[in-house]
């Protein structure tokens, strides 16, 4: 069973404008989530995370929101652009040493 | 700075074919990582190694084997591989156990037929 969703398979957003990209899990016990840009024929690279004593961090254009009791992340990137079209994946775990179960990725296309 | 080198990048196997996985990183990290990638399931950790000389079962690591051969280098072996096994497989690496980031390599895209 799939703890960590990404509902939404693809998105589109106009360069310039904000994407946003959500997350949802289902262990409440995760607390702490990471977020992942792939790009075709590439591995993975971490773009920001957050623990649970937090509710937003931020790394220049990009920004994570946590709502714990809610259970779901969101990243917003402000503003959007062409070079952010890849695959964003969400990861998290019950601590940063244990095991990160990852959602399956939502395709952001910026378009020009 | 190769970061996290994995070979091959692609192979084709027949069913009940073994073959290995190799994976190496110059980062001087203590952990390293197995994944697979499939389509609509998301990246799923196959094993791991909290350091040199111990490993410990993932999500799905059924039909695999791992070798942390030292510290730089860790091996995922398919002893008789399934078209079940076809995928794309990440290896990656990270600094210490309570480190969060990972650094992945560019992946291992394999056909079982």
């Amino acid at each position: 069973d799939q703890q960590v969703k990404q509902n939404s398979p693809s998105l589109s957003v106009q360069e310039g404008r904000i994407s946003i990209l959500n997350c949802d899990y289902t262990n409440s016990m995760f607390d702490y989530f990471l977020w992942y840009k792939k790009y075709p024929a590439e591995g993975p690279t971490f773009l920001i995370s957050i623990s649970s004593i937090k509710d937003k961090n931020e790394d220049g254009r990009f920004t994570v929101f946590l709502n714990k009791s809610a259970k779901h992340l969101s990243l917003h990137i402000v503003p959007s652009q062409p070079g952010d079209s890849a695959v964003y994946f969400c990861a998290a775990s019950v601590d940063p040493g244990n095991q990160f179960y990852f959602g399956t990725g939502t395709s952001l296309t910026v378009i020009p | 700075n190769a970061g996290v080198t994995q070979t091959p990048k692609f192979q084709v196997l027949k069913t009940g074919q073994s073959m290995t996985l190799q994976c190496a990183q110059d980062m001087n990290h203590n952990s390293m990582y197995w994944y697979r990638q499939d389509p609509g399931m998301g990246l799923r950790l196959i094993y791991y190694s909290a350091s040199e000389g111990t490993t410990d079962k993932g999500e799905v690591p059924n039909g695999y084997n791992v070798s942390r051969l030292n510290k730089r280098e860790f091996s995922l072996r398919l002893e008789s591989a399934a078209p079940s096994q076809t995928s794309v497989y990440f290896c990656a690496s990270r600094g210490t156990i309570t480190s969060g980031e990972l650094f992945f390599g560019e992946g291992s895209r394999l056909t079982v037929l």
